[in-house]
């Protein structure tokens, strides 16, 4: 079946410190993946998308590159500000079934 | 312009009352979905419309009933809910929807916040 594993938060860094949330996949058919941000009290934002395998993802200074080999799709940022403290989902949308499968949400949380 | 907007923002309903949750985007999306978010846990699919019929029921209970009257609107009717189902209600629309939606990619409404009382 289709599932998607984050690490587990919460994660709490510095401003300006270098973030790493690991996500992988377990999935048939090639799925394509998503990072989704959510900030307290919103809904969720699309944060960035890869479609195939090697496909790089950006967007905000965030990155994700698609590796079917290890199936991750870890998300990275150089230099984290206060105001990205929010919950991160990665997702997957399976080409089998076109439904969004999320992993379980990694709180990260940046003090100045 | 990628806006799907929800009203209302927060609603609070007895266990008797019936209530609607509406949803809106204007992007020409023909799939539209609704999500139910407890705290501090991903969106659970509940029903998923596509080109106006409704494609997938989450097996959800009868107190809850969707209807998308046409392409732009989808509409949350609820009644006799429980304590339990207070929550994040999520609206979120995409090109299209199935196995052969490869690519799309679901934009999300700011969500109704939910308590039963």
């Amino acid at each position: 079946g289709n599932s998607v594993t984050q690490m587990e938060g919460p994660v709490t860094l510095s401003e300006e410190a270098f973030l790493t949330i690991n996500c992988t996949y377990t999935a048939t058919g090639y799925p394509s993946l998503f990072w989704y941000v959510q900030y307290p009290g919103e809904g969720l934002q699309l944060l960035l998308k890869a479609t195939k395998a090697d496909d790089k993802g950006s967007n905000k200074g965030f990155e994700a590159t698609y590796r079917k080999e290890t199936t991750s799709f870890h998300l990275e940022k150089g230099s984290v500000q206060v105001s990205d403290s929010a919950v991160y989902f990665c997702a997957l949308l399976s080409s089998n079934t076109g439904k969004l499968i999320f992993g379980q949400g990694t709180t990260l949380q940046v003090k100045p | 312009d990628t806006e799907v907007t929800q009203t209302p923002k927060h609603l609070v309903m007895g266990m008797t009352n019936k209530k609607s949750l509406k949803c809106e985007q204007h992007m020409g999306h023909r799939a539209m979905y609704w999500y139910k978010q407890k705290a501090k846990k991903p969106p659970e699919l509940m029903f998923v419309y596509s080109y106006e019929k409704l494609s997938i029921n989450e097996s959800v209970p009868s107190r809850f009933s969707p209807e998308c009257p046409n392409s732009s609107l989808l509409n949350l009717h609820l009644h006799a809910l429980q304590p339990e189902d207070s929550a994040l209600y999520l609206c979120a629309s995409s090109q299209e929807a199935g196995a052969g939606a490869k690519t799309d990619t679901q934009y999300f409404g700011p969500g109704t916040r939910l308590t039963v009382l």
